[in-house]
């Protein structure tokens, strides 16, 4: 498969329940990251692994866990979540994060749909 | 902090129209700008991008936009659009400042194209 690839693309769960969101990409890239889509908001980001280092966490609360145990894959650790968490959970990957002027282009996967009962 | 404001959130033409979809940043830097696509059912992907040069620049399936610095914008535009057009379109933005990469997207424009 090619590409950036999520599992699954649809989730339920209450909010008792621990679960994870998967992500994996075929590129080569090595950065990762994980957004939230709303309806009606921007798409926010959450988290930025950039060669399997943590380099961005924005205020995420802590029941979103994330874990990327190699530049391939990107895991979100779910646990104790809210309704109003119920969102696409988009993951995206790139090159390894350039200096301060410089960009490389994100690629993203199609998202979990994820329902908090 | 950085925002992008995107002012129409449903857009509704028929085909053949031509289409302009806005888009403001609010940043006084030095900025990459972007615009993405959704079509239904499928990943975000990129449609264009602008990062130095030419103010024109464009993309895939003969959209193109202009960065106006003066006017904070950097609109969308395609003379005649096709029903195949239909899609959620968001406008994004990279502040060059320390670590790149980090995207600042709007609320989205929805297009529905009318045959």
């Amino acid at each position: 498969e090619t590409g950036v690839t999520q599992t699954p693309r649809h989730l339920v769960m209450g909010m008792t329940n621990k679960k994870s969101l998967k992500c994996e990409q075929h590129l080569g890239h090595n950065a990762m990251y994980w957004y939230k889509q709303s309806a009606k908001k921007p798409l926010e980001l959450m988290f930025v692994y950039s060669l399997e280092e943590r380099v961005e966490n924005n205020s995420v609360p802590s029941r979103f866990s994330p874990e990327c145990p190699n530049s391939s894959h990107l895991f979100l650790h779910l646990h104790t979540l809210q309704p109003e968490d119920s969102a696409l959970y988009l993951c995206a990957s790139s090159q390894a994060l350039a200096g301060a002027g410089s960009y490389n282009e994100q690629f993203f996967g199609p998202g979990t749909r994820l329902t908090v009962l | 902090a950085q925002s992008v404001s995107q002012h129409n959130h449903h857009v509704i033409l028929s085909e053949a129209a031509s289409l302009e979809l806005g888009c403001n940043y609010s940043y006084g830097g030095t900025v990459n700008l972007f615009w993405y696509v959704q079509y239904p059912g499928q990943h975000l992907q990129l449609l264009l991008k602008y990062f130095s040069g030419d103010p024109l620049v464009k993309g895939i399936k003969g959209f193109e936009a202009e960065f106006i610095k003066s006017k904070f914008s950097f609109n969308l535009r395609k003379p005649s659009v096709q029903w195949s057009d239909t899609a959620e379109y968001f406008c994004a933005v990279n502040i060059l400042t320390g670590g790149g990469n980090k995207l600042t997207f709007g609320t989205g424009t929805q297009l529905k194209v009318e045959l």
